[in-house]
């Protein structure tokens, strides 16, 4: 089993809609967890942390869920500039070497 | 403005020559550096953890004599892939934490052997 699974997808959605992904993590120490944002042939960028208490930024919904091993990712109201590809990234505690998930893509059309 | 700075951006090269990839932390000091490798539709994967002053740290079935990593200075780690080949064409990025847990990224580098 992978450390960190994702389903790649792709989502493909129209403007307006609602999506949601999920990201399951096998190692049960982990304790940092984030959604970063890549696009085509570019960096990955930092989306936004997720804490225990789940976390809310504008559109976009962080939750964690420790008991099941899994986070997800809520995007609201998608707009055309959210295709990319959406990275889950788990870091043990006491470490700086994160665990990427192989990434969702998500396509929102017109 | 980017905290990590990574050159060349892309790099064509002919097989069994040698490409150098620099990664430089702009505005702080990085003990360590971590550089990865992204196959098209592939999860980054870490290739070796780069400590300043000393020898870096390789993840399994990276070979080390291929994929060179000097860092020495505190804000300078490179990669050096030496006798290059079709199969080492790749997305190469490099990233250094700073604070907490946040994970900064140079802007990658696209090598194409031919």
């Amino acid at each position: 089993r992978k450390e960190v699974e994702q389903d790649p997808g792709p989502f493909n959605v129209p403007e307006g809609a609602t999506v949601a992904f999920n990201c399951t993590y096998s190692n049960s120490a982990s304790q940092s967890f984030f959604w970063y944002r890549q696009d085509c042939r570019k960096e990955p960028k930092l989306l936004m942390s997720v804490y225990s208490s789940g976390n809310e930024d504008g559109r976009f919904t962080a939750q964690l869920n420790r008991a099941s091993q899994y986070i997800s990712l809520l995007i609201r109201d998608s707009k055309l500039s959210d295709s990319a590809t959406y990275l889950c990234v788990v870091m043990p505690g006491g470490s700086y070497i994160p665990t990427f998930g192989r990434g969702t893509s998500l396509i929102v059309h017109p | 403005g980017a905290v990590v700075s990574q050159h060349p951006s892309r790099v064509i090269c002919k097989s069994g020559t040698s490409v150098k990839i620099e990664c430089r932390s702009l505005d702080f000091q990085a003990t360590t550096m971590f550089w990865y490798r992204q196959f098209p539709k592939q999860s980054l994967m870490l290739m070796a953890t780069s400590n300043e002053g000393s020898k870096a740290t390789y993840e399994q079935g990276v070979e080390k004599d291929k994929f060179l990593i000097n860092h020495a200075s505190l804000t300078l780690s490179t990669l050096t892939v030496t006798s290059a080949h079709p199969e080492d064409s790749s997305f190469y990025i490099c990233s250094a934490g700073l604070e907490g847990n946040t994970i900064y990224f140079g802007e990658g580098s696209w090598l194409t052997v031919v």
